[in-house]
């Protein structure tokens, strides 16, 4: 099936600086791509829709000056946490669904990041 | 208000028996519902889906059913193995265009005791 690549799988950074985390389809096109988010032992909770060449659609509460989304080519979206704090340590993962009807989901491998 | 809804969070099943993972949805223009499998520190992995249209789906040991007026789905595994100690999302979506996300519910955990 397709495959969607996440990098890093975790980081590790100090309080005030910026992360960034990468999203790649690797054998698909995807023009639409899915950042998510997970705390412990709670749903996946979208983020913001990444749209190729122009920009993010973010769900409600979700700072877009924080969380910064570029999908500059229809393989790859990144995922940067701008000034990063205790309360961004979360699990992030990313997601593309084929184009055509009632396709599934793939997702990355996710990126645990922890904020010290 | 959570539209997709898993009010177990818990399933302990012994080995080779059935186990039925329950899902409720509150919206009604899902039109595709998935399941997922997701381990600790790894992103979901799909196993099943069902569209609006039919009300069963099978590929196996897995089998999703679906209730569109009671606005329920069901997974069931049978027979049930070790290797399927996981925590199972159920999903669904709106429209059938792949630039729709994917509105999960809060999981399950399911333990099959050997």
């Amino acid at each position: 099936g397709a495959v969607v690549s996440q990098h890093p799988s975790r980081v590790i950074c100090k309080s005030g600086t910026s992360v960034k985390i990468e999203c790649r389809s690797l054998d698909f096109q995807a023009t639409t791509m899915f950042w998510y988010r997970q705390f412990p032992k709670q749903s996946l909770m979208l983020m913001a829709t990444s749209n190729e060449g122009s920009k993010a659609t973010y769900e409600q509460g979700v700072e877009k000056d924080k969380f910064l989304i570029n999908h500059a080519s229809l393989t790859l979206s990144t995922l940067t946490v701008t000034s990063a704090h205790p309360e961004d340590s979360s699990f992030y993962i990313c997601s593309a669904r084929l184009q055509g009807l009632n396709t599934e989901a793939f997702f990355g491998q996710g990126t645990r990041l922890t904020v010290v | 208000d959570q539209q997709v809804k898993q009010n177990s969070p818990s399933l302990s099943v012994q080995e080779g028996r059935i186990s039925i993972l329950n899902c409720d949805y509150t919206n009604s223009m899902f039109d595709y519902f998935l399941w997922y499998k997701k381990y600790p520190a790894e992103g979901p992995t799909f196993l099943i889906s069902i569209s609006s249209i039919k009300d069963k789906n099978e590929d196996g040991r897995f089998t999703v059913f679906l209730n569109k007026s009671a606005k329920h789905l069901s997974l069931h595994i049978v027979p049930s193995q070790p290797g399927d100690s996981a925590v199972y999302f159920c999903a669904a979506s709106e429209g059938v265009s792949g630039n729709t996300p994917l509105v999960f519910g809060k999981g399950t955990r399911l333990s099959v005791i050997a």
